[in-house]
């Protein structure tokens, strides 16, 4: 049975960064993509971006791709998602989530990312001065 | 960019009663890259339906997903006391979009 376990609550101040890291265990690392989701509070679910292992491979949401990294260790089948230049808007839960991977071939997938399954705890990232 | 729109916002239902709920995309989902969650508060999502219709493991069976192109429903055939959460459909694809949610609440 796979889980993903996240890193504690983080509470920040506007302008500075926070890395939130989503361990999984259980499994295979290399035949599952990793994605970060977001949910601010009340608000609905916003998918950030996500990692692709059997390529390397990190795709963004146009809307965070400025501001966003995602990295991984293998070894420690760990995905960190690290979010820069940090407002209040976006505190939030922020979740890792693993999907299956597609049919891959010729350094890409298909679909790229499919449906998201396990999901992490969620981490409350706090954005405040 | 595929925009979700899920309806109603909200339901109000009781115990026993068919809850069907709407996702409809912006454009044609080809391959029905379609999936529904359910979350209720304070915990993750959870999966409910992939593939337009293929239930998740786990999941019991008065939960149907149906619909292909721009037209989706996720139909509870009896709601269940745990069954009242809010339900979010998603398009999977290159860029993952989640719908705004339609919360299903105790009429």
């Amino acid at each position: 049975q796979v889980q993903l376990v996240q890193s504690g609550a983080e509470v920040t101040k506007p302008g500075s960064s926070v890395k939130v890291s989503c361990k999984a265990s259980g499994g295979s690392f290399s035949t599952h993509s990793t994605s970060w989701v977001r949910q601010a509070p009340g608000q609905g679910l916003e998918w950030m971006g996500g990692f692709i292992p059997i390529y390397d491979k990190v795709v963004y949401a146009q809307k965070f791709q400025d501001r966003v990294t995602i990295t991984a260790d293998k070894f420690t089948t760990t995905v960190y998602m690290e979010l820069t230049s940090l407002r209040s808007e976006d505190t939030a839960v922020y979740y890792c989530a693993r999907a299956p991977l597609g049919y891959c071939t010729g350094g890409t997938c298909n679909p790229l990312f499919n449906w998201f399954d396990p999901w992490g705890q969620g981490t409350l990232v706090t954005v405040s001065s | 960019e595929i925009v979700l729109t899920q309806s109603p916002g909200t339901l109000s239902l009781s115990p026993g009663e068919r809850a069907t709920l709407s996702c409809r995309a912006s454009q044609s989902l080809t391959s029905r890259y379609l999936a529904w969650y359910q979350q209720k508060p304070g915990q993750a999502p959870r999966l409910l339906i992939y593939g337009a219709s293929s239930r998740a493991t786990g999941i019991p069976d008065r939960f149907s997903g149906s619909g292909s192109g721009t037209d989706f429903t996720l139909t509870i055939s009896r709601l269940e006391p745990e069954d009242f959460a809010v339900y979010y459909c998603q398009q999977y694809g290159s860029s993952p979009v989640f719908g705004r949610g339609t919360k299903v609440e105790i009429k």
